[in-house]
């Protein structure tokens, strides 16, 4: 069973505002890492950006951050200065290493951006 | 162009007809694994393989059976195909550091 929650199935945001896609995660094991993945209409898969549980530090990947809440399994993306090319889906994910590094995905947020 | 590469891209079958998603990857990664996305539920795991000469089952494996061929090559086969496999499936590979590398896709329709 997915245990990735993505609780918003759509958002939208204006061109040069900030948005945030929220998701939970449910894990009982300490050494895990985290993803977003977009996935535009070519169904290309891209990584957007990528944390080590261990890491305090949350990670930014130019106008991509994240919000990690180790206690809370909180992992939400911020996009800055929305660009209409940030439209997708995005996905949230994580792994841990005793199921083989298989990721573990939420249902997916489709992020629209209008100019 | 290093990468996964799955064959075919698109395909429709009958029910109850066979066929085998093929995946290969030439990055030397030790683990590959098969999903697949369907509107509203992400991507689901069919089967993975940590390394080569293992396979282990996913979240959603009835229905499919794998093979790991060598380490660059994982193949998903359908033996009787049924509607409720139209989906559209994806191949990945990582080295377990947590870098994946995904191949385009498999649009399969069952009819």
């Amino acid at each position: 069973a997915q245990t990735v929650t993505q609780s918003q199935p759509e958002m939208s945001v204006q061109e040069a505002e900030t948005v945030t896609l929220s998701c939970t995660y449910d894990t009982s094991e300490s050494d895990y890492y985290l993803f977003w993945y977009k996935q535009p209409p070519s169904r290309q898969m891209i990584l957007v950006i990528r944390q080590e549980a261990y890491k305090q530090q949350n990670a930014t990947e130019n106008r991509f951050s994240v919000n990690f809440q180790k206690a809370a399994k909180s992992f939400s993306l911020k996009i800055s200065d929305s660009q209409l090319g940030d439209a997708a889906m995005y996905f949230c994910a994580y792994y841990t290493s005793n199921s083989g590094y298989a990721l573990n995905f939420g249902k997916g947020t489709s992020l629209l951006v209008t100019p | 162009n290093a990468g996964v590469t799955q064959t075919p891209k698109f395909q429709v079958l009958k029910t109850g007809q066979s066929m085998t998603l093929q995946c290969a990857q030439d990055m030397n990664h030790n683990s590959m694994y098969w999903y697949r996305q369907d509107p509203g539920m992400g991507l689901r795991l069919i089967y993975y393989s940590a390394s080569e000469g293992t396979t282990d089952k996913g979240e959603v494996p009835n229905g499919y059976n794998v093979s790991r061929l060598n380490k660059r090559e994982f193949s998903l086969r359908l033996e009787s195909a049924a509607p409720s496999q139209t989906s559209v499936y994806f191949c990945a590979s990582s080295v377990g550091t947590g870098y994946y590398t995904f191949g385009s896709g498999t649009r399969l329709t069952v009819v």
